[in-house]
């Protein structure tokens, strides 16, 4: 099992620019999220997916859309790339979309940087 | 609304010393509490976890962590800190019902072992 995989790993943009962050998880589980990780913030929640046809917004979705393809893939796009938006994208899953105890596993994260 | 603090931002410690990474929350109800893992340019890693039962929860690569309701904590320890555990450990809670079950993650915590 390859666990929850992320393309591209890194990426420059200038401003303006439009790219899609690809994630997929082999793990047969229901619910996918993307996070944004910067410096002294932790991670922050920008969109989730609870099951398979249903998404919502978390924390910090502004700029952001996503599209659920399927069960097993989550993609994070951004229309128009700004300088705010230069971070590392965490994207995880979870097996079951109504079970707070279950344990997240993360993907290796997509470094961007936006210029 | 649920929040989760680690009050230091980097804890250092040297070799072979104990370690302890503080984490409190806050949460209506019984809480569902997770330590990450992150090492360098890797995406987070499941540590433990605290559901229910007993309050010492054993978890990966000789760590533990205490739940302690009165002082609404949860604190990760290691009895002989390694160079390899250097890396950037996340708290994280859930609340078990009411509402959202999306985790919230601490801003992050440094640690650094020293030889």
């Amino acid at each position: 099992n390859a666990g929850v995989t992320q393309t591209p790993k890194f990426q420059v943009l200038k401003t303006g620019q439009s790219m899609t962050l690809q994630c997929a998880q082999d793990m047969n589980h229901n619910s996918m999220y993307w996070y944004r990780q910067d410096p002294g913030m932790g991670l922050r929640l920008i969109y989730y997916s609870a099951s398979e046809g249903t998404t919502d917004k978390g924390e910090v979705p502004n700029g952001y859309n996503v599209s659920r393809l399927n069960k097993r893939e989550f993609s994070l796009r951004l229309e128009s790339a700004a300088p705010s938006q230069t971070s590392v994208y965490f994207c995880a899953s979870s097996e079951s979309p109504l079970a707070p105890q279950e344990t997240q596993y993360f993907g290796p994260g997509t470094r961007l940087l936006v210029l | 609304a649920q929040s989760v603090a680690q009050p230091e931002d980097q804890v250092n410690v040297a070799e072979g010393n104990p370690l302890t990474v503080k984490c409190t929350y806050s949460v209506s109800g019984n809480p569902y509490l997770f330590w990450y893992v992150q090492y360098p340019n890797r995406g987070l890693q499941f540590l433990l976890k605290y559901i229910t039962g007993d309050n010492l929860v054993k978890g990966s690569y000789g760590f533990e962590a205490e739940f302690n309701k009165s002082q609404t904590s949860f604190h990760l320890k290691k009895p002989s800190a390694l160079v390899s555990d250097s890396a950037l450990y996340f708290c994280a809670v859930r609340a078990p019902s009411g509402g959202s079950y999306i985790p919230t993650f601490g801003r992050g915590t440094s640690l650094i072992v020293h030889p």
